[in-house]
């Protein structure tokens, strides 16, 4: 079965330091990954995307995610998180589907604070 | 460029009751998704539009849930009559053409549907 966990709820992390959101998933076939972000009562936005090349992918607002094949992770990396970081953090993969349908499997969301 | 646009945001009805919610994807996209995030749950997939046609509706939950995309432009979601169980955030999203299958989900803010 395809799936994505997030193993944490929620993070909390002190402003100017890394943070770290965990992803793994199991899919078949080759994964095609994303992370959205979802701010106070606002629409999901993207932030990056696996697809094939570089296992490092870099995104908007300074994040990056690094694609590892053999752990099945694609966690959420800054080196230094702001205030305005703090939102609710979605991974999801591709499912493998038929002609261009293009379903995703999300995690449960990791809720991030920072804190000033 | 205008965003993926729905409506209303908050929906308050009673069981029994018919809601109908309104997305209007990024001008051009014929891709245009429902998705559902149920409290404490994970997004779910409903279904998947492209231009007018279903593509895959295998999300729907059951018989009360009705989509529409007529003229391949904007899209309804017709929930009756509804149930309790009804209640959560319905997000709709929009991409670009079909051979563009990578290309990210652009996302309204979603309605919040209450059905007490």
């Amino acid at each position: 079965a395809q799936s994505v966990a997030q193993p944490e709820d929620q993070v909390n992390v002190a402003e100017g330091n890394p943070l770290t959101v965990k992803c793994t998933y199991s899919v078949s076939g080759n994964p095609y990954l994303f992370w959205y972000v979802q701010y106070p009562n606002r629409g999901l936005q993207f932030l990056l995307k696996y697809i094939t090349g570089d296992n490092l992918v870099k995104g908007s607002y300074g994040f990056e995610a690094e694609f590892n094949k053999s752990q099945t992770s694609f966690h959420l990396k800054k080196p230094s998180a702001l205030v305005s970081d703090s939102a609710l953090y979605f991974c999801a993969v591709r499912g493998y589907n038929a002609g261009n349908n293009r379903k995703l499997i999300w995690g449960l969301g990791t809720s991030l604070a920072v804190n000033p | 460029e205008a965003g993926v646009t729905q409506f209303p945001s908050h929906s308050v009805i009673e069981k029994g009751q018919t809601v109908t919610l309104r997305c209007d994807p990024i001008s051009g996209h014929d891709n245009l998704y429902w998705y559902r995030r149920v409290m404490g749950k994970e997004i779910k997939f409903l279904l998947h539009f492209v231009k007018e046609s279903k593509q895959d509706e295998s999300g729907m939950p059951n018989n009360r849930f009705l989509a529409e995309r007529t003229g391949g432009t904007y899209s309804t979601l017709k929930v009756q009559p509804a149930e309790l169980e009804d209640s959560g955030v319905y997000f709709c999203a929009s991409s670009q053409a079909v051979g563009q299958n990578n290309s990210p989900l652009h996302f309204g803010n979603g309605t919040r549907l209450t059905v007490t």
